[in-house]
């Protein structure tokens, strides 16, 4: 069983520019979440899906926005990148119960110049 | 907000010793969790801790849940190289969003 995963593991973009980073959930869990864990930091939560719409967002302006579609992957897009947002993109999925564990994939390391 | 203290934000010791983390929070959780981070690899979950004043081993590892559901301790006995890692605890509402803590880098020298 795969866990989850995420691509592309690492990126290098120009301030400006948009990116997308893309994550499948572990088999069975139907709730994606984003986070962001800028170097030597813990991760910050950026939004978490469900059933295909935001659920929750953290305190992250509206450059970032995502999409989660049937199959429950889900996209992280980022518009307009600025060089604070180079950093460890992490995903996790997980059952959409209540207090129930989540599975981290392994990031995607962004790096605007 | 909800914000998560650790401390300390940096550990070195030597292989044999013992160590504790502490992780402090203004608000209360519905459940707190520790992970251990290995660099370039996203969190691996280590523990759940639930009801307040609990306390869970996890071989030479020990968690503790505040009474208030509000802080949480790790605790390891006689430390190993392979302990070496970034060790953070977060907070879970009920939504199943995480609040991560700042987190403590620890080193095991051997």
């Amino acid at each position: 069983d795969a866990g989850v995963t995420q691509s592309p593991t690492h990126l290098i973009k120009t301030r400006g520019q948009q990116v997308t980073l893309r994550c499948s959930p572990k088999s069975g869990h139907d709730t994606v979440s984003w986070y962001q864990q800028a170097l030597g930091q813990g991760p910050q939560f950026i939004f978490q899906y469900y059933e295909e719409e935001e659920r929750q967002r953290g305190n992250f302006p509206d450059r970032f926005s995502g999409h989660q579609f049937p199959n429950y992957s889900s996209e992280l897009n980022v518009n307009a990148l600025l060089l604070g947002d180079s950093a460890l993109y992490l995903c996790a999925s997980s059952p959409g119960l209540p207090n129930t564990e989540a599975f981290f994939g392994q990031g995607t390391r962004l790096t605007v110049v | 907000t909800q914000l998560l203290e650790q401390s300390p934000q940096f550990l070195s010791i030597q292989e044999g010793e013992n160590l504790t983390v502490y992780c402090n929070s203004s608000s209360v959780f519905s459940s707190l969790q520790w992970y251990r981070q290995e660099p370039g690899e996203g969190p691996v979950l280590l523990v759940t801790v639930v009801t307040g004043g609990e306390v869970k081993k996890l071989k030479r590892l020990t968690f503790q849940f505040g009474d208030a559901r509000k802080d949480s301790s790790l605790h390891i006995t006689a430390a190993q190289p392979g302990d070496t890692g970034l060790y953070l605890c977060a907070g879970q509402t009920g939504a199943n969003n995480l609040f991560f803590g700042t987190g403590t880098r620890l080193t095991v020298i051997p």
